[in-house]
């Protein structure tokens, strides 16, 4: 079965400077990857995602992601943080299996941005 | 494009009533997922409709149903509430496409405490 680890559940960074959220998946086959953000009483809007192809995927709202299969990883990034990124971020792996799919998701990490 | 909507927004119910959640999905979309959150907790895959059938499941029990109608919109049925079932409810819609996992769009969800 498929699974998804977000080691961090919470995180303070400083406005301006860098972040880096980790994610480690599990699943047999290529994965389908998935990064979504979460605003308090809000639903989840998709940041990037990965299918194939170049495994350095650019999103919305100037985040990255890069996919290591050698080391089941999807880390998201942003060179620069503004205080509006302070929100719960997912990472999430799709799956397709019979006649559906769904998706996986993580525990989540809480972004907190310092002004 | 009005995206995915749901109603209500909150909800608050007692042990052992029954509630319906009900979701409308992006105009476009046949597809429609549900998603279970608990507080503090990722997304849970509760089921998935298409064609007005149930196409995949997660792991939850029979007291969690659904429908899906001919415009391609959804419910959500819980009965015998217990406290366990307090949790913000995701209705994600998506086009099928087989083999493929397509991207879904997600609503804002429908808070339901369970008093």
């Amino acid at each position: 079965a498929q699974s998804v680890t977000q080691p961090d559940i919470h995180i303070t960074v400083s406005e301006g400077a860098s972040l880096e959220l980790r994610c480690n998946y599990s699943y047999g086959a290529t994965p389908y990857l998935f990064w979504y953000v979460q605003s308090p009483g809000q639903g989840l809007q998709l940041l990037l995602k990965y299918f194939s192809g170049d495994t350095l995927v650019q999103g919305i709202k100037g985040f990255e992601a890069e996919f290591k299969r050698s080391q089941s990883s999807f880390n998201l990034r942003k060179p620069s943080v503004h205080w509006s990124d302070a929100a719960e971020y997912f990472c999430a792996v799709g799956t397709v299996t019979g006649g559906g799919n769904k998706l996986t998701f993580g525990t989540g990490t809480q972004l907190k941005v310092e002004l | 494009d009005a995206g995915v909507t749901q109603s209500p927004t909150h909800l608050i119910k007692t042990r052992g009533q029954q509630v319906t959640l009900r979701c409308s999905p992006k105009s476009g979309h046949d597809t429609v997922s549900w998603y279970q959150q608990a507080l503090g907790q990722g997304p849970q895959f509760i089921f998935q409709y298409y064609e007005e059938e149930e196409r995949q499941r997660g792991n939850f029990p029979d007291r969690f149903s659904g429908h899906q109608f001919p415009n391609y919109s959804s419910e959500l049925n819980v009965n015998a509430l217990w406290l366990g079932d307090s949790a913000l409810y995701l209705c994600a819609s998506s086009l099928a496409v087989a083999g493929i996992h397509n991207e879904q769009f997600f609503g804002p969800g429908t808070r339901l405490t369970v008093l």
